[in-house]
């Protein structure tokens, strides 16, 4: 079974500051992971996902999450932190077959001006 | 590219009634559709995998007879409440794999915010 933990359900930085958001998956096989945003009373938006190929990957909006198989972890940054980055934030995982994706408990991301 | 939608945004209704909500991919065919419940400040839950011409998958603890799942076309699956109770009060999201694209993707609705009083 697969699995994402989502360490921190509330992060709050400064605008102009570095986001990180942090992302750990257990997985029996090798994983898919994404990132999704979620708007408020919205539906979610895919931020950047990893598929096996590069390790480092670039998604929209200036956020980009590097795959690190040693440490189990798919963690999400953005260098500077902008008021509209404001949202909840989740790490989900699914099989090669993109069957069964699993999400995170979420992380809510507040920008301070 | 890449959009789908969800009717009704938003339904109220009187508990022991049925909801009907559609979600539809616009410019694309999907085989594969899922649905999701959200709770309140909580993650997403998969509820059931819904197939095209074939019966639903549900995930362990979904009652499938209150939740009915139709995905009659390559476009459109429907999920129906079944008399709803207050406790089915919850944000209801789609997602569909694009059939003639990479499937290691999903895309999402807007998502359905249900109401039983």
């Amino acid at each position: 079974a697969q699995s994402v933990t989502q360490l921190g359900s509330h992060v709050s930085v400064s605008e102009g500051a570095l986001v990180l958001l942090r992302c750990n998956y257990s997985s029996s096989v090798p994983p898919y992971l994404f990132w999704y945003v979620q708007y408020p009373n919205q539906g979610l938006q895919l931020l950047l996902k990893y598929t096996s190929a590069a390790t480092l990957v670039k998604g929209i909006n200036g956020f980009e999450a590097e795959f690190k198989k040693s440490e189990t972890s798919f963690h999400l940054t953005k260098p500077s932190a902008h008021m509209s980055d404001a949202a909840e934030y989740f790490c989900a995982v699914s099989d090669l077959n993109n069957n069964d994706m699993r999400f995170g408990a979420g992380t809510r991301l507040t920008v301070k001006p | 590219g890449a959009v789908v939608s969800q009717h009704p945004s938003r339904v109220i209704c009187k508990s022991g009634t049925s909801v009907k909500i559609e979600c539809r991919s616009l410019d694309f065919q999907a085989t594969t559709m899922f649905w999701y419940r959200q709770f309140p400040k909580q993650s997403l839950m998969l509820m059931a995998t819904s197939n095209e011409g074939s019966k639903a998958t549900y995930e362990q603890g979904v009652e499938k007879d209150k939740f009915l799942i139709n995905h009659a076309s390559l476009t459109l699956s429907t999920l129906t409440v079944t008399s709803a109770h207050p406790e089915d009060s919850s944000f209801y999201i789609c997602s569909a794999r694009d059939n003639g694209r990479s499937t290691d993707t999903q895309y999402f609705g807007p998502g359905t915010r249900l109401t039983v009083l």
